[in-house]
């Protein structure tokens, strides 16, 4: 079975400053998904970033960007330039490819502080 | 155009009673997945639907609950016979016929949150 480890059940940062969430899977698959959500207080899950297992190059989107560490299972998602609105909880999620579902780790409450 | 449109947002039932959540896909979205939150956790699925198909029932309970994603009309989540256990947020989600979760195409609504006195 597939399972997905955020080990900071909280995290705060200042604003403008940079921030790491942590998150780890295990998995015996060599085709996989992972991604981080993020879940505002209107609790909509929205996709802040994506990577495939197969491509080395860490993905990357405006502020945010993953460290990639395959053979570590290791995903961890980098905040730069810390916004208010970034204040969420934010979930890493796994899929196995053409598994259709997205195995979800506890999620970590990031604060940002003004 | 709407996004993935959950309903009820709130819903309070007492124990035995009957719980009905609806979720409206995207439109031309044809794949339906329902996810369960409970209090300080991450979401677990479910269930994945197509029209009239149930694909994937593996994260669903034996007992008490069933999916359906009819012809015409929303996709329902159905919870009979309600316990306190069952209170959570129950997240709809849905992708475009041919995208699978992977592309990034999951498109999530704002859940329903039930209450089970």
């Amino acid at each position: 079975a597939q399972t997905v480890t955020q080990s900071q059940p909280e995290m705060s940062v200042q604003e403008a400053e940079t921030v790491t969430l942590s998150c780890t899977y295990d998995t015996s698959e060599s085709d996989y998904y992972l991604f981080w959500y993020k879940q505002p207080p209107s609790r909509q899950m929205i996709l802040v970033i994506r990577q495939e297992a197969y491509k080395q190059q860490n993905a990357t989107e405006n502020r945010f960007s993953v460290n990639f560490q395959k053979a570590a299972k290791s995903f961890s998602l980098k905040i730069s330039d810390s916004q208010l609105g970034d204040a969420a909880m934010y979930f890493c999620a796994f899929e196995i490819q053409g598994a259709q579902k997205l195995v979800f780790g506890q999620g970590t409450r990031l604060t940002i502080n003004p | 155009n709407a996004g993935v449109m959950q309903n009820p947002r709130h819903l309070v039932r007492r124990r035995g009673q009957e719980a009905r959540l609806r979720c409206s896909p995207m439109k031309g979205h044809s794949h339906v997945y329902w996810y369960r939150q409970l209090p300080e956790e991450g979401l677990k699925f479910m269930v994945y639907l197509q029209k009239e198909n149930i694909i994937d029932e593996s994260g669903m309970p034996k007992e008490r609950f069933s999916a359906e994603f009819p012809k015409e009309g929303p996709s329902i989540l159905r919870i009979q016979q309600v316990v306190r256990g069952d209170s959570a947020a129950y997240f709809c989600a849905s992708s475009p016929p041919g995208a699978i979760p992977n592309t990034g195409e999951l498109f999530f609504g704002e859940g329903s949150r039930l209450t089970v006195l």
